[in-house]
Protein backbone atom coordinates (compact mmCIF):
# COMPACT_ATOMS: atom_id res chain seq x y z
CA UNK A 1 0.00 0.00 0.00
CA UNK A 2 0.99 3.38 -0.64
CA UNK A 3 1.51 6.13 2.55
CA UNK A 4 1.92 10.03 2.50
CA UNK A 5 3.22 11.59 5.17
CA UNK A 6 2.77 15.74 5.50
CA UNK A 7 4.09 17.03 8.70
CA UNK A 8 3.58 19.42 10.72
CA UNK A 9 -0.41 19.45 10.87
CA UNK A 10 -0.32 23.23 11.82
CA UNK A 11 2.32 26.05 11.74
CA UNK A 12 1.82 29.44 12.72
CA UNK A 13 4.60 31.58 11.67
CA UNK A 14 5.73 35.49 11.42
CA UNK A 15 5.88 37.37 8.53
CA UNK A 16 9.43 37.85 7.37
CA UNK A 17 10.18 33.82 8.72
CA UNK A 18 11.32 30.89 6.96
CA UNK A 19 9.34 28.06 6.23
CA UNK A 20 9.76 24.55 5.71
CA UNK A 21 7.56 21.88 4.88
CA UNK A 22 8.00 18.14 4.07
CA UNK A 23 6.43 15.39 2.50
CA UNK A 24 7.56 11.66 2.47
CA UNK A 25 6.03 9.17 0.54
CA UNK A 26 6.00 5.21 1.45
CA UNK A 27 5.90 2.52 -1.23
CA UNK A 28 6.60 2.03 -4.89
CA UNK A 29 9.34 4.34 -6.09
CA UNK A 30 9.55 7.53 -8.36
CA UNK A 31 6.16 8.54 -7.48
CA UNK A 32 4.87 11.79 -8.93
CA UNK A 33 5.12 14.27 -6.68
CA UNK A 34 2.93 18.12 -6.06
CA UNK A 35 2.13 20.53 -3.64
CA UNK A 36 -0.90 21.73 -3.78
CA UNK A 37 -2.81 24.93 -2.05
CA UNK A 38 -6.54 25.37 -1.30
CA UNK A 39 -8.23 28.23 -0.98
CA UNK A 40 -12.08 28.10 0.39
CA UNK A 41 -14.54 28.13 -2.29
CA UNK A 42 -11.53 27.83 -5.50
CA UNK A 43 -10.78 24.33 -5.16
CA UNK A 44 -6.59 23.54 -5.41
CA UNK A 45 -4.43 24.85 -6.82
CA UNK A 46 -1.15 23.17 -8.66
CA UNK A 47 1.78 24.98 -6.71
CA UNK A 48 4.86 22.64 -7.78
CA UNK A 49 5.10 19.06 -9.31
CA UNK A 50 8.34 17.01 -9.93
CA UNK A 51 8.33 13.91 -11.47
CA UNK A 52 12.25 12.65 -10.55
CA UNK A 53 14.87 13.59 -8.16
CA UNK A 54 15.85 17.11 -8.44
CA UNK A 55 13.39 18.18 -11.20
CA UNK A 56 11.01 20.35 -10.53
CA UNK A 57 7.78 22.27 -12.50
CA UNK A 58 6.56 25.74 -10.72
CA UNK A 59 3.56 27.03 -12.15
CA UNK A 60 2.81 29.89 -10.07
CA UNK A 61 4.86 32.49 -9.82
CA UNK A 62 5.46 33.15 -5.58
CA UNK A 63 7.35 33.04 -2.81
CA UNK A 64 7.80 29.44 -2.68
CA UNK A 65 10.05 27.42 -3.61
CA UNK A 66 9.76 22.71 -3.52
CA UNK A 67 12.87 20.63 -3.84
CA UNK A 68 12.99 17.19 -4.15
CA UNK A 69 16.53 15.84 -2.51
CA UNK A 70 15.28 12.09 -2.59
CA UNK A 71 13.03 10.15 -4.71
CA UNK A 72 10.27 10.25 -2.28
CA UNK A 73 11.05 13.09 -0.08
CA UNK A 74 9.35 16.58 -1.38
CA UNK A 75 10.16 19.89 0.52
CA UNK A 76 8.22 23.22 0.05
CA UNK A 77 9.97 26.22 1.29
CA UNK A 78 9.80 29.80 1.73
CA UNK A 79 13.06 31.98 3.09
CA UNK A 80 10.41 34.82 3.99
CA UNK A 81 6.87 34.37 4.59
CA UNK A 82 4.04 36.63 3.75
CA UNK A 83 0.96 37.60 4.86
CA UNK A 84 -0.83 36.15 2.01
CA UNK A 85 0.98 32.98 2.32
CA UNK A 86 -1.07 31.82 4.66
CA UNK A 87 -3.69 28.80 3.52
CA UNK A 88 -4.18 24.98 3.55
CA UNK A 89 -1.12 23.21 2.13
CA UNK A 90 -1.47 19.55 0.54
CA UNK A 91 1.02 17.31 -0.73
CA UNK A 92 0.12 14.54 -3.56
CA UNK A 93 1.78 11.64 -5.04
CA UNK A 94 0.93 9.65 -8.24
CA UNK A 95 2.17 6.97 -10.45
CA UNK A 96 2.13 7.40 -14.05
CA UNK A 97 -0.17 9.44 -15.54
CA UNK A 98 -3.91 8.81 -15.48
CA UNK A 99 -3.70 7.41 -12.38
CA UNK A 100 -5.15 8.66 -8.76
CA UNK A 101 -3.22 10.74 -6.51
CA UNK A 102 -2.77 9.98 -2.83
CA UNK A 103 -2.53 12.78 -0.18
CA UNK A 104 -1.18 13.82 2.55
CA UNK A 105 -3.33 15.32 5.83
CA UNK A 106 -2.29 18.64 5.31
CA UNK A 107 -1.04 22.10 6.82
CA UNK A 108 -2.56 24.69 8.05
CA UNK A 109 -0.17 27.60 7.76
CA UNK A 110 -1.33 30.82 9.39
CA UNK A 111 1.02 33.66 8.60
CA UNK A 112 0.82 36.44 11.60
CA UNK B 1 -15.15 31.29 -15.37
CA UNK B 2 -13.69 28.03 -13.95
CA UNK B 3 -12.24 25.24 -16.17
CA UNK B 4 -14.30 22.65 -13.52
CA UNK B 5 -17.62 23.77 -12.69
CA UNK B 6 -18.76 22.16 -9.43
CA UNK B 7 -22.23 22.54 -8.25
CA UNK B 8 -23.83 23.47 -6.61
CA UNK B 9 -21.46 24.86 -3.73
CA UNK B 10 -22.85 23.58 -0.14
CA UNK B 11 -26.26 21.29 -0.10
CA UNK B 12 -27.76 20.62 2.97
CA UNK B 13 -29.99 17.30 2.98
CA UNK B 14 -31.70 15.54 5.34
CA UNK B 15 -30.42 12.28 6.75
CA UNK B 16 -32.22 9.37 4.50
CA UNK B 17 -32.11 11.65 1.26
CA UNK B 18 -30.45 11.37 -2.00
CA UNK B 19 -28.36 13.86 -3.67
CA UNK B 20 -26.14 14.54 -6.53
CA UNK B 21 -23.26 16.82 -7.46
CA UNK B 22 -22.33 17.29 -10.86
CA UNK B 23 -18.93 18.51 -12.01
CA UNK B 24 -18.78 20.17 -15.72
CA UNK B 25 -15.88 20.39 -18.19
CA UNK B 26 -14.99 23.00 -20.75
CA UNK B 27 -12.53 20.86 -22.21
CA UNK B 28 -12.85 16.70 -23.03
CA UNK B 29 -11.89 15.05 -20.25
CA UNK B 30 -9.60 12.34 -20.30
CA UNK B 31 -9.87 11.62 -16.28
CA UNK B 32 -12.29 12.49 -13.64
CA UNK B 33 -11.46 11.95 -10.13
CA UNK B 34 -14.01 12.18 -7.33
CA UNK B 35 -12.25 12.98 -3.69
CA UNK B 36 -13.86 13.37 0.12
CA UNK B 37 -12.69 16.19 1.97
CA UNK B 38 -13.21 16.04 6.00
CA UNK B 39 -12.56 19.97 7.05
CA UNK B 40 -9.03 20.86 7.57
CA UNK B 41 -7.92 17.10 6.30
CA UNK B 42 -6.40 15.56 3.31
CA UNK B 43 -8.49 14.25 0.37
CA UNK B 44 -9.74 10.23 0.24
CA UNK B 45 -9.87 8.79 -3.09
CA UNK B 46 -13.52 7.86 -3.99
CA UNK B 47 -13.53 6.83 -7.60
CA UNK B 48 -11.79 7.68 -11.00
CA UNK B 49 -13.71 7.29 -14.52
CA UNK B 50 -12.12 7.49 -17.77
CA UNK B 51 -14.18 6.08 -20.24
CA UNK B 52 -17.57 7.96 -21.90
CA UNK B 53 -20.67 6.39 -20.42
CA UNK B 54 -18.73 4.93 -17.83
CA UNK B 55 -20.22 3.92 -14.00
CA UNK B 56 -18.95 3.15 -10.75
CA UNK B 57 -20.27 2.73 -7.07
CA UNK B 58 -18.86 2.67 -4.08
CA UNK B 59 -21.06 1.48 -1.21
CA UNK B 60 -24.04 4.13 -1.74
CA UNK B 61 -21.94 6.29 -3.79
CA UNK B 62 -22.21 6.14 -7.26
CA UNK B 63 -20.38 8.40 -10.04
CA UNK B 64 -20.87 8.67 -13.85
CA UNK B 65 -19.05 9.97 -16.96
CA UNK B 66 -21.79 11.62 -19.89
CA UNK B 67 -20.88 9.81 -22.82
CA UNK B 68 -19.43 13.54 -24.27
CA UNK B 69 -16.65 13.01 -21.70
CA UNK B 70 -17.03 16.11 -20.25
CA UNK B 71 -19.53 16.29 -17.38
CA UNK B 72 -19.35 13.77 -14.39
CA UNK B 73 -22.26 13.61 -11.53
CA UNK B 74 -21.76 12.08 -8.05
CA UNK B 75 -24.79 10.61 -6.60
CA UNK B 76 -25.41 9.33 -3.03
CA UNK B 77 -28.15 7.53 -2.05
CA UNK B 78 -29.72 7.58 1.26
CA UNK B 79 -27.37 10.05 3.01
CA UNK B 80 -26.04 9.70 6.31
CA UNK B 81 -23.77 11.63 8.68
CA UNK B 82 -20.87 9.95 7.67
CA UNK B 83 -21.49 11.39 3.93
CA UNK B 84 -20.83 15.00 5.15
CA UNK B 85 -17.68 16.73 4.06
CA UNK B 86 -17.06 18.47 0.79
CA UNK B 87 -16.34 16.87 -2.72
CA UNK B 88 -14.08 17.80 -5.04
CA UNK B 89 -13.65 16.49 -8.56
CA UNK B 90 -10.41 16.79 -10.49
CA UNK B 91 -9.96 16.34 -14.02
CA UNK B 92 -7.34 15.28 -16.69
CA UNK B 93 -7.97 17.47 -19.52
CA UNK B 94 -4.56 16.40 -20.98
CA UNK B 95 -2.02 18.68 -19.58
CA UNK B 96 1.21 16.02 -18.68
CA UNK B 97 0.80 15.38 -14.64
CA UNK B 98 -1.92 18.08 -13.56
CA UNK B 99 -5.55 17.71 -12.84
CA UNK B 100 -7.84 20.84 -13.08
CA UNK B 101 -10.24 21.00 -10.09
CA UNK B 102 -13.70 22.13 -8.93
CA UNK B 103 -13.87 24.34 -6.22
CA UNK B 104 -15.88 21.69 -3.80
CA UNK B 105 -19.27 21.00 -2.84
CA UNK B 106 -20.08 21.19 1.07
CA UNK B 107 -22.29 18.39 2.12
CA UNK B 108 -24.56 19.04 5.37
CA UNK B 109 -26.59 16.38 6.26
CA UNK B 110 -29.48 17.08 8.82
CA UNK B 111 -30.36 14.36 11.03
Amino acid sequence: SQTIHQWPATLVQPVGSPLSLECTVEGTSNPNLYWYRQAAGRGLQLLFYSVGIGQISSEVPQNLSASRPQDRQFILSSKKLLLSDSGFYLCACSWGEGTEAFFGQGTRLTVV
Amino acid sequence: SQELEQSPQSLIVQEGKNLTINCTSSKTLYGLYWYKQKYGEGLIFLMMLQKGGEEKSHEKITAKLDEKKQQSSLHITASQPSHAGIYLCGADVGSNYQLIWGAGTKLIIKP
